[in-house]
């Protein structure tokens, strides 16, 4: 079956960088897309980002342009997104999600990581 | 980006009963919008792609239906495990951008 098992909850400081993992299984790994969201206490869900795990091209939300990068371990099947100077509203949970196949492209979110909270404060 | 506006923010509906939330989007999505169940910590899971295909495993009490901007989820007899927030969400242009959520609560 398929599955996405995201790393542990972080706590970080103001400015520094963060780096979440997400392994998948059950699948061909770079048969999907996948995306990386995050949604902050009590808030909707915010597209960060797009990664190709077949070739490793990416493509970020403007928003996060700059200090988001999205990178892949075809060896593990794994997906990372690290983002570079957090502030106070970067804390939220950060999902995981495998969006449309390489070939459709467009498509669903139909399986999600657990979900990695991470707590910037001071 | 496409903005997805979704209504009631609150839907207060009593066991058995049939359930009809909304998701209007800024412009033509086409028919590339998903549905989503979220409980409190958890992670959203798919009902419902393509405006009305039920994802696998989803039992047919739902049901979506519309196209271009106006899209619509039917809950047809609420049960208990149906109490939770759902979102629509468009997957026609990036970035693939969700409504802010229907919480339907049990009245």
């Amino acid at each position: 079956q398929v599955q996405l098992v995201q790393s542990g909850a972080e706590v970080k400081k103001p400015g520094a960088s963060m780096k979440v993992s997400c392994k998948a299984s059950g699948y061909t790994f770079s048969s999907y897309y996948m995306h990386w969201l995050r949604q902050a206490p009590g808030q909707g869900h915010e597209w960060m980002g797009i990664i190709n795990p077949s070739g490793g091209s990416t493509s970020y939300a403007q928003k996060f342009q700059g200090r988001v990068t999205m990178t892949r371990d075809t060896s593990t099947s794994t997906v990372y997104v690290e983002l570079s100077s957090l502030r106070s509203d970067d804390t939220a949970v950060y999902y995981c999600a495998r969006g449309g196949s390489i070939t459709l492209v467009r498509g669903p979110f139909d399986y999600w990581g657990q979900g990695t909270l991470v707590t910037v404060s001071s | 980006e496409i903005v997805m506006t979704q209504s009631p923010a609150t839907l207060s509906v009593s066991p058995g009963e049939r359930a009809t939330l909304s998701c209007r989007a800024s412009r033509s999505v086409s028919s590339n919008l998903a549905w989503y169940q979220q409980k409190p910590g958890q992670a959203p899971r798919l009902l419902i792609y393509g405006t009305s295909t039920r994802a696998t495993g989803i039992p047919a009490r739902f049901s979506g239906s519309g196209s271009g901007t106006e899209f619509s989820l039917t809950i047809s007899s609420l049960q208990s495990e149906d109490f939770a927030v759902y979102y629509c969400q468009q997957y026609n242009n990036w970035p693939e951008t969700f409504g802010q959520g229907t919480k339907v609560e049990i009245k």
